[in-house]
C-alpha cells in the first residue's frame, strides 16, 4: 500500500511569489492533516479536512494561505503570496475516519525555501 | 492555547545507556498521547501512544509513562542503539478532536 506522498520534496521560491504543494493521502483516508515545521520549533497544525470539508482551520497563520481538498483526495497548499517567515518543511498526514488508534501517517514533507 | 512542552531539545547517550524524554502538556482535556520518531530524511512514524486512562505503556525497549495530575508524560528507552539515532516528538490530543499538539523534538544522538 503506497504511504501519503507530497510533491514537491523541495521548493526555493523569491519572497512574493507563489507555491502550491500537493498531497496525495493513503487510499480510503478520509481524514487529512497539514503541519508545518519551522526549524527548531514544533511540528505546528494547520489545518484538517475530513474529506472535502474543512473541520478545523484554526492554525492556518494567515489568508495568504489557501488549502483545498476538491473530491474529497488529494489537497494542496498554495502561499500567496509567499513571504520569509513561511520557510518551513510542510507535512501531511492522513488518517483512517473510524480508526482503532490515533496513528496519524505522515508524508516525509516539502521543504519551502523562500528567499 | 494549548501547547506542549518537551525536553531536552537534544541529548546524547552512549550505546547501550538509557534515554529519557520528558513533555509537558497544558490542556487538562487532553487524553491521547503519541511518540514519534523522524530519522533523518525520512517521515515521522508513531512508535507508541498512551492513553489518559492507563499510566505506562511498554513495547520492548521503549516504553511510555503517564502523570495526569502533572500534566507530565515520558519516553524511556532502553539499551539504546545507533539505530535509535533520530528526532523524537510527543504529542497530545484532546478528547473529541482530531487536533495533536506537538512538542519541539528532541534530537537523540545515540554514540556507537
Amino acid at each position: 500500500e503506497a504511504g501519503v506522498t507530497q510533491f514537491p520534496s523541495h521548493s526555493v521560491i523569491e519572497k512574493g511569489q507563489t507555491v502550491t504543494l500537493r498531497c496525495d493521502p493513503i487510499s480510503g483516508h478520509d481524514n487529512l492533516y497539514w503541519y508545518r515545521r519551522v526549524m527548531g520549533k514544533e511540528i505546528k497544525f494547520l489545518l484538517h479536512f475530513v474529506k472535502e470539508s474543512k473541520q478545523d482551520e484554526s492554525g492556518m497563520p494567515n489568508n495568504r494561505f489557501l488549502a483545498e481538498r476538491t473530491g474529497g483526495t488529494y489537497s494542496t497548499l498554495k502561499v500567496q503570496p509567499a513571504e520569509l517567515e513561511d520557510s518551513g518543511v510542510y507535512f501531511c498526514a492522513s488518517s483512517p475516519r473510524l480508526a482503532a488508534t490515533g496513528e496519524l501517517f505522515f508524508g516525509e514533507g516539502s521543504r519551502l525555501t523562500v528567499l | 492555547g494549548e501547547n506542549v512542552e518537551q525536553h531536552p531539545s537534544t541529548l546524547s547517550v552512549q550505546e547501550g545507556d538509557s534515554a529519557v524524554i520528558k513533555c509537558t502538556y497544558s490542556d487538562s482535556a487532553s487524553n491521547y498521547f503519541p511518540w514519534y520518531k523522524q530519522e533523518l530524511g525520512k517521515r515521522p512514524q508513531l512508535i507508541i501512544d498512551i492513553r489518559s486512562n492507563v499510566g505506562e505503556k511498554k513495547d520492548q525497549r521503549i516504553a511510555v509513562t503517564l502523570n495526569k495530575t502533572a500534566k507530565h508524560f515520558s519516553l524511556h528507552i532502553t539499551e539504546t542503539q545507533p539505530e535509535d539515532s533520530a528526532v523524537y516528538f510527543c504529542a497530545a490530543r484532546s478528547a473529541g478532536t482530531y487536533k495533536y499538539i506537538f512538542g519541539t523534538g528532541t534530537r537523540l544522538k545515540v554514540l556507537a
